[in-house]
């Protein structure tokens, strides 16, 4: 079955700088690639997601990349916020009627002030 | 729409007793998740339904887990007996299948206590 990997496990950066998180997947086959922010107590939710055949996408502050060659997607945040803390999880699937996705092990971030 | 309706939204309960989770999925979506979050363990699938019908159970750790969905706009989980290992967020989703790479959208959660 589908292994999905994610680093780091926590992650500090001051106000304003940038964030990445890194996940590589094990399933040549996986085809959908989201990512949900859970802040503490909440529901994770999703904030952006890429498909295969696309190789970045870009929404506002947040961005995606995926390299298929190498099985790995990353999460980009510029210009971080205080209200971007949370905890990040990155996921695959491979849609094919069956929606089952793999989480990875989430990364824990924090916006220092 | 009022989203995924989880219930309850916390139980506390004595090792030994049944445990029934439940949950409404968002109208019009035909396939639901049940997931477990601990420290430990992260999110875990442990069933999903696509119409009603239990698709891929891999994740149940154990006999004494079972999940139902008899309609469209219901599901429980049952723990039975609960043991404190279960102890855990247990996290309902639903999505709408096709098109594919359908966006899963999670419910509030229920913080399940077994002392």
């Amino acid at each position: 079955g589908e292994n999905v990997e994610q680093h780091p496990s926590t992650l500090s950066v001051q106000e304003g700088d940038s964030a990445v998180i890194k996940c590589t997947y094990s399933d040549s086959a996986s085809n959908y690639f989201p990512w949900y922010k859970q802040e503490l107590g909440k529901r994770p939710q999703l904030i952006i997601d890429i498909r295969s055949n696309v190789g970045e996408k870009k929404d506002q502050r947040i961005a995606v990349t995926l390299n298929k060659t190498a099985k790995h997607f990353s999460l980009h945040i510029t210009e971080t916020q205080p209200e971007d803390s949370a905890v990040y999880f990155c996921a695959a699937s491979f849609s094919s009627g069956n929606e089952k996705l793999t989480f990875g092990t989430g990364t824990r971030l924090t916006i220092i002030p | 729409d009022a989203g995924v309706i989880q219930s309850p939204r916390h139980e506390v309960t004595e090792m030994g007793q049944e445990v029934t989770l439940r949950c409404k999925p968002i109208s019009g979506h035909n396939s639901l998740f049940w997931y477990r979050q601990t420290m430990m363990r992260g999110l875990e699938l442990l069933i999903y339904f696509n119409n009603n019908v239990p698709i891929d159970d891999s994740g149940m750790p154990e006999d004494r887990f079972s999940a139902k969905m008899p309609n469209a706009s219901f599901s429980t989980l049952k723990i039975q007996p609960s043991e404190p290992r279960d102890s855990a967020v247990y996290f309902c989703a639903s999505s709408f299948v096709p098109p594919p790479w359908s966006t899963q959208y999670f419910g509030p959660g229920t913080r399940l206590l077994v002392l």
